[in-house]
């Protein structure tokens, strides 16, 4: 089952440091997206790629936060400084987008992420 | 955003059907109603979605109101394994899932 996958599934780091966490998405989907979930919350969406192109950001995504997918297939999403409120899950989906057809997102395990 | 309210938590018993309800009032009439799962320590999966039609798949069934301001998805038998919080989202054309704080479904044995 080559399902969406994740690296690492835990982190944890001092405040101020950098992370960066890896999406592989399902190989043939064209759509990779960023979401972060915090305790109790449903997860929101930060960011997503169509192929290699970045084509939405949410606010929710400060100058700290960088997402690349450099030849449209797996994704990082680095943030710079980290600081406590970082501390969620991060979740990384994938999906074939057809014209006029609905999407079926494809989630990941998740990388959850604590800031000390 | 598209908005939907769905109950906090609720409780079912094993091998029970279970009737999850959503309220999404002010749906338009290309909105897509999509619900997922998330079962715990994982991502969120698909469960199933529609447009105005009753929809039935091998995960659950989703009855869609004839007004379509709210919609219900049933699991026919609830099994341990149902237990998670299921979302019910709202999606617009050309827009992105706006996922709520969801049911948290207990299933007891």
């Amino acid at each position: 089952d080559t399902g969406v996958s994740q690296d690492p599934r835990h982190k944890i780091t001092k405040r101020g440091q950098n992370v960066t966490f890896r999406c592989d998405p399902i190989s043939e989907h064209n759509r990779l997206y960023w979401y972060r979930q915090t305790l109790g919350q449903g997860p929101e969406f930060l960011t997503y790629f169509q192929n290699e192109a970045q084509l939405e950001k949410s606010r929710l995504l400060s100058d700290r936060f960088s997402a690349e997918r450099p030849k449209g297939s797996f994704s990082t999403l680095e943030i710079q400084r980290t600081e406590q409120g970082d501390s969620a899950m991060y979740l990384c989906a994938s999906t074939l987008e057809v014209v006029g057809l609905q999407e079926t997102q494809y989630f990941g395990p998740g990388t959850r992420l604590l800031v000390l | 955003d598209a908005k939907t309210t769905q109950p906090n938590s609720m409780e079912s018993n094993e091998e029970e059907p279970v009737h999850l309800p959503c309220n999404h009032s002010t749906i338009s009439g290309t909105d897509y109603i999509h619900w997922y799962r998330q079962l715990p320590s994982q991502g969120p999966e698909y469960v199933i979605h529609g447009l105005t039609s009753n929809v039935n798949n091998r995960m659950a069934s989703l009855a869609i109101a004839e007004d379509r301001k709210s919609s219900t998805l049933i699991l026919h038998r609830a099994t341990l394994r149902d237990a998670a919080v299921y979302y019910c989202i709202l999606k617009p054309r050309g827009q992105n899932f706006v996922f709520g704080p969801g049911t948290r479904l207990s299933v007891l044995p």
